[in-house]
């Protein structure tokens, strides 16, 4: 298996621009997450689905910020419009089980995207 | 408050050499503790997970210990290698769902020739 796929890897934008970052869980995990990872906050979760659909988004820090799972194997976050504050490494990671499930609950993590705006 | 404290912030060792990394937690309820391993460019992977019965578990050269009564853990690397440069981030899990886990702020390890 190829892991979680996320892309682009980075992105640089400028203040105002819509941004869109795009996820591909691993085939067969029913949980998906976006987090965030900041050298000031560290890794904050942002959301999570369960079956394609949104369970908690309370970590999703404003309107500005919106994510969607169209499918099993397909998830975008997106930002608009997004500030400089906005710059940090967004991770999507994918689970097999539901939480709880000790040992087999573990969260793989994608490769991340580094986003920066200017 | 819920809170996971890792230290130290940072750490450089030599290679061949051991060295601890510790993590104090504040969470309640408790449900686990797992130690991430995050490469410089990628995302964490998970090292070992502790549920409050267990007081230590190993994964090759690293070994985790709990003590669930302290609220502390520790994860000690023997006979460190250039590739055990990373961060390492303690995550405790309350018990519930998904978005009750707490993450530590992670400890860089350097390990140098």
């Amino acid at each position: 298996d190829a892991g979680v796929i996320q892309s682009p890897r980075h992105e640089v934008t400028e203040m105002g621009q819509e941004v869109t970052l795009r996820c591909k869980p691993i085939s067969g995990h029913d949980y998906l997450f976006w987090y965030r990872q900041t050298m000031m906050r560290g890794l904050e979760l942002l959301i999570y689905f369960n079956n394609n659909v949104p369970i908690d988004d309370s970590g999703m820090p404003e309107d500005r910020f919106s994510a969607k799972m169209p499918n099993a194997s397909f998830s975008t976050l997106k930002i608009q419009p997004s500030e400089p504050r906005d710059s940090a490494v967004y991770f999507c990671a994918s689970s097999l089980v539901p939480p709880g499930a000790l040992s087999t609950d573990t969260q793989y993590f994608g490769p991340g995207t580094r986003l920066t705006v200017l | 408050k819920n809170q996971v404290e890792q230290s130290p912030q940072s750490l450089i060792i030599l290679e061949g050499k051991n060295c601890t990394l510790q993590c104090n937690y504040t969470v309640s309820p408790f449900s686990n503790l797992r130690w991430y391993k995050q490469d410089t460019g990628r995302g964490p992977v998970s090292l070992t997970i502790m549920t409050f019965s267990e007081n230590t578990k190993s994964n090759g050269r690293y070994t985790a210990t709990l003590d669930a009564d302290t609220k502390q853990s520790s994860l000690h690397i023997t006979a460190s290698q250039l590739s055990d440069s990373a961060s390492y981030i303690c995550v405790v899990k309350k018990t519930g769902g998904y978005n009750k886990l707490i993450f530590g702020a992670g400890t860089r390890l350097a390990v140098h020739p």
